[in-house]
């Protein structure tokens, strides 16, 4: 039972253009959802974040949007810049300081 | 920035003998985690620990695994009698457990070589 999907194994754009990461998700008790980017040999780290309460969290270049009625999230990037290429997981989670369910990833490529 | 740290980076074993994979989470975080991820799979959830106790754990995490922390700044992730499906990279984590929910915070990882 796959609770978290990323439908795009991978995504590539411009360098400048907007990435745009998607996620659905199954489980009605998910409130917490994040967004972490792993390099190769590295751990995930965290990039940004959105409680159940909110529709749109917003830090710099990065942005995640949330539709809880279509049990969507996505990430848009703006500028994407070649440092941004990496797998980008999505999770979520159902309570405060529980366990993450992760997404596959996208392999986001941003050409220069 | 505080960061967790792992060791090893790499850990190569035989089937059948025990192994022990260390932590060091951030150091005023409460919550503690160990995920692994298999070559070309996704993260997946073992266990989670608060107040000296496991708080959740998966079907994955089974009686072959343990986890401790046994002197208040390490955690630690044993598997008794290791299989060759246990060949993955296992993260821990951990989570400041204060106030609203708030991310985890990954270390980069031991990488479980089982021959």
């Amino acid at each position: 039972d796959q609770q978290v999907k990323q439908n795009s194994p991978s995504l590539s754009v411009q360098e400048g253009r907007i990435s745009i990461l998607n996620c659905d998700y199954t489980n009605s008790m998910f409130d917490y959802f994040l967004w972490y980017k792993k390099y190769p040999a590295e751990g995930p780290t965290f990039l940004i974040s959105i409680s159940s309460i909110k529709d749109k969290n917003e830090d710099g270049r990065f942005t995640v949007f949330l539709n809880k009625s279509a049990k969507h999230l996505s990430l848009h990037i703006v500028p994407s810049q070649p440092g941004d290429s990496a797998v980008y997981f999505c999770a979520a989670s159902a309570r405060r300081a529980g366990k993450s369910t992760f997404g596959d990833g996208t392999t986001l490529t941003v050409k220069p | 920035e505080p960061e967790v740290t792992q060791t090893p980076s790499h850990q190569v074993t035989q089937m059948g003998q025990e192994v022990i994979l260390r932590c060091v989470p951030i150091s005023n975080h409460l919550y503690f985690y160990w995920y692994r991820q298999i070559l070309g799979q996704k993260v997946e959830f073992l266990v989670s620990f608060y107040n000296n106790e496991i708080s959740e754990k998966s079907e994955i995490f089974d009686d072959q695994f343990s986890v401790e922390r046994p002197d208040g700044s390490n955690f630690t992730l044993k598997i008794r009698s290791t299989k060759l499906e246990d060949s993955a990279m296992y993260f821990c984590a951990s989570n400041p457990g204060t106030g609203d929910h708030q991310p985890q915070h990954f270390g980069d990882g031991t990488r479980l070589s089982i021959l």
